[in-house]
């Protein structure tokens, strides 16, 4: 059974600051692993999908990193902006299913 | 882009009442929906599975007879909440797949429903 879990579960930077979000996963089997963004109260906004034979993904100021090997993906956040601020979660998918962790809470500080 | 959406965004019911809500996707057919249900600071758990046509797959400890759910056409799947109760307060996130992009293509999101039951 596929488990994610992202750590830190919290995380507080001022504006300005490059910063990491983690993604393990126990099932090196995934199709692909999405993350995404959510704002407080509202549904899910795609950032990026790695497909299995990826290893990266860029868009912007984001990148996100997948080692199937070692059950990890990264995300990177350059150059981060208080309209950062949100709950990034990522979700491995096998088969059908999508499989999230608990997300990462990020506050970007003026 | 593939856009999906729900209705309503929120609900509030007295307990002992059903709710009924709607996701569609606005551009594409949608041949498989999936609803999620996510509790206060918690991630993202698959009730069921929807597809077109068919009965929808629910996962284990979901009571079917409790979550309804109707795929009738490709555009739209509804979720009902049978006899709500306030245990069953919670944001449910409907999404759906676009098979033209390929059989591990990525599910689009709706907004979400919250439904709060007195």
């Amino acid at each position: 059974k596929q488990e994610v879990t992202q750590i830190p579960a919290a995380l507080s930077v001022p504006e300005g600051e490059n910063l990491v979000l983690n993604c393990s996963f126990t099932d090196s089997a995934i199709y692909n692993l999405q993350w995404f963004r959510q704002d407080p109260g509202k549904g899910l906004t795609s950032l990026l999908l790695i497909q299995s034979s990826q290893r990266e993904q860029t868009s912007g100021r984001l990148n996100a990193s997948l080692d199937k090997s070692s059950g990890r993906s990264t995300l990177y956040i350059a150059a981060s902006q208080p309209g950062d601020s949100a709950t990034y979660l990522c979700a491995g998918r096998g088969s059908e299913k999508l499989v999230f962790g608990k997300g990462t809470k990020l506050t970007v500080n003026p | 882009g593939a856009v999906v959406s729900q209705h309503p965004s929120w609900v509030i019911c007295k307990s002992g009442t059903s709710v009924k809500i709607e996701c569609r996707s606005l551009d594409f057919q949608a041949t498989t929906m999936f609803w999620y249900r996510q509790f206060p600071k918690q991630s993202l758990m698959l009730m069921a599975t929807s597809n077109e046509g068919s009965k929808a797959t629910y996962e284990q400890g979901v009571e079917k007879d409790k979550f309804l759910i109707n795929h009738a056409s490709l555009t739209l799947s509804t979720l009902t909440v049978t006899s709500a109760h306030p245990e069953d307060s919670s944001f449910y996130i409907c999404s759906a797949r676009d098979p033209s992009r390929g059989p591990y293509n990525e599910q689009f999101f709706g907004p979400g429903t919250r439904l709060t039951v007195l």
